[in-house]
């Protein structure tokens, strides 16, 4: 069975750098494409971008002039990096797998809560 | 303001029918397939539906959904109170994932 499964500081300052980890266990990494997604408190989701095993990306154009989504083939792992981060940037951050660009996400990791604040 | 327009809340009795309406655009619901998801408080989303209407392995067939140009709907037959949860719909949108603002279901 697929687990993803997130890393990272739960708290980051203001204009500092989010950085998150995604490892991913039970499959390769290979062959398929990984997202990162988030949900602030109390609201909706937001996709950010994904990575293909390749390196190809794609990015929400709201988020895209601060992310930068990257792979590890051969730890198994993926990463965010949010840059310039504010108070609107604190959320439970998911990463997740798709079988292709279009279709949906279906394995998640559990998500993980980055707070931004001084 | 979610690309995605769904109702904030629904809510229905145990053993009835309910449905979540999604509505979009041309460049999402009117040119791609749609997709839900169902959510606890805490919990990741578990993907519902695919393609409109296809059910994972494992989703019971009280969980059906449709497509009418550029709007979907997910439907939840036999209501169970385990059903309380939020649900969003999703829809790939020229090159980029877009979701609805979720719908609160409650089990009265």
């Amino acid at each position: 069975q697929v687990q993803l499964q997130e890393s990272g500081p739960g708290l980051v300052k203001p204009s500092e750098t989010l950085s998150l980890t995604c490892s991913v266990s039970g499959g390769s990494i290979s062959g398929f494409y990984w997202s990162w997604i988030r949900q602030p408190p109390e609201k909706g989701l937001e996709w950010i971008g994904y990575i293909y095993h390749s390196g190809n990306t794609n990015y929400n154009p709201s988020l895209k002039s601060r992310v930068t989504i990257s792979v590890n083939t051969s730890k198994n792992q993926f990463s965010l990096k949010l840059k310039s981060v504010t108070a609107a940037d604190t959320a439970v951050y998911y990463c997740a797998r798709h079988r292709s660009s279009w279709f949906p996400p279906y394995y998640w990791g559990q998500g993980t809560l980055v707070t931004v604040s001084s | 303001q979610s690309v995605l327009t769904q109702p904030p809340s629904v809510s229905e009795t145990p053993g009835q029918r309910v449905t979540i309406s999604c509505s979009g655009g041309s460049f999402n619901i009117g040119s791609n397939t749609v997709s839900w998801y169902q959510q606890f408080p805490g919990t990741a989303p578990k993907l519902l539906i695919y393609s409109n209407s296809q059910r994972p392995s494992g989703v019971p067939d009280r969980f059906s959904g449709s497509k009418s140009d550029s709007s979907a709907s997910l439907a939840i037959s036999g209501l169970q109170s385990e059903d309380e949860a939020d649900y969003y719909c999703a829809a790939w949108n020229d090159s980029l994932w877009v979701f609805g603002g979720g719908t609160k279901l409650t089990v009265l």
